[in-house]
């Protein structure tokens, strides 16, 4: 079947230290990845994506770069801010699927 | 443009009593789906339609949830017979099709509490 399993959080760094969340996933074939981020009070919103082995995505200094041969799509940032405090979901599109599969979320506080 | 919007809110519920939950996607996005998010979980898929129909409903747990879009446009979840279980906030989200590359967009969700 298909799944996500997220580094459990929550997470609290201090401003400008480096950031990696965990993501594995399980899943038939070559699926699509994504992460999104939920800030405080509002919707999921997309971060960045990746739909095919190798891909990187990229977004407002965040990366994540989609290996079929770990299963993984971590996300790493290199100095965060106190902005980037929200919970972070994995998640994956089988192919030729059309429903999310997401991880649990993980909760990142940055603090000055 | 105006995102993904879903009403009400907050919706708080007795036991037993019937529900609807609202969402209006994005102006054009052919694709509509509900999930429901539970407390410290991620989102998990309950029903998708492609215009007007429900072409995969696998994630809806029981016959007591229904949803509807019989416009192509606004959908509307329905529980009937509300149980405490049901408490949870269910987001609905849009895209411009199906197409497994498309980047779905979310409303803020309707959070349902029953009492």
């Amino acid at each position: 079947g298909n799944s996500v399993t997220q580094m459990e959080g929550p997470v609290t760094l201090s401003e400008e230290a480096f950031l990696t969340i965990n993501c594995t996933y399980t899943a038939t074939g070559y699926p699509s990845l994504f992460w999104y981020v939920q800030y405080p009070g509002e919707g999921l919103q997309l971060l960045l994506k990746a739909t095919k082995a190798d891909d990187k995505g990229s977004n407002k200094g965040f990366e994540a770069t989609y290996r079929k041969e770990t299963t993984s799509f971590h996300l790493e940032k290199g100095s965060v801010q106190v902005s980037d405090s929200a919970v972070y979901f994995c998640a994956l599109r089988p192919p030729g699927g059309n429903q999310f599969y997401f991880g649990t979320g993980t909760s990142l506080t940055v603090i000055p | 443009g105006a995102g993904v919007s879903q009403t009400p809110s907050n919706k708080v519920t007795e036991k037993g009593k019937y529900v609807e939950l609202r969402c209006d996607p994005i102006s054009g996005h052919t694709a509509l789906y509900w999930y429901r998010q539970s407390l410290g979980q991620g989102p998990e898929f309950l029903i998708y339609f492609q215009g007007t129909g429900a072409a995969d409903d696998s994630g809806l747990p029981n016959d007591r949830f229904f949803a509807v879009r019989p416009e192509g446009s606004v959908s509307t979840l329905k529980i009937q017979r509300t149980e405490r279980g049901d408490s949870a906030v269910y987001l609905c989200a849009s895209s411009l099709s199906g197409t497994s590359g498309n980047e779905q967009f979310f409303g803020p969700g309707t959070r349902l509490t029953v009492l």
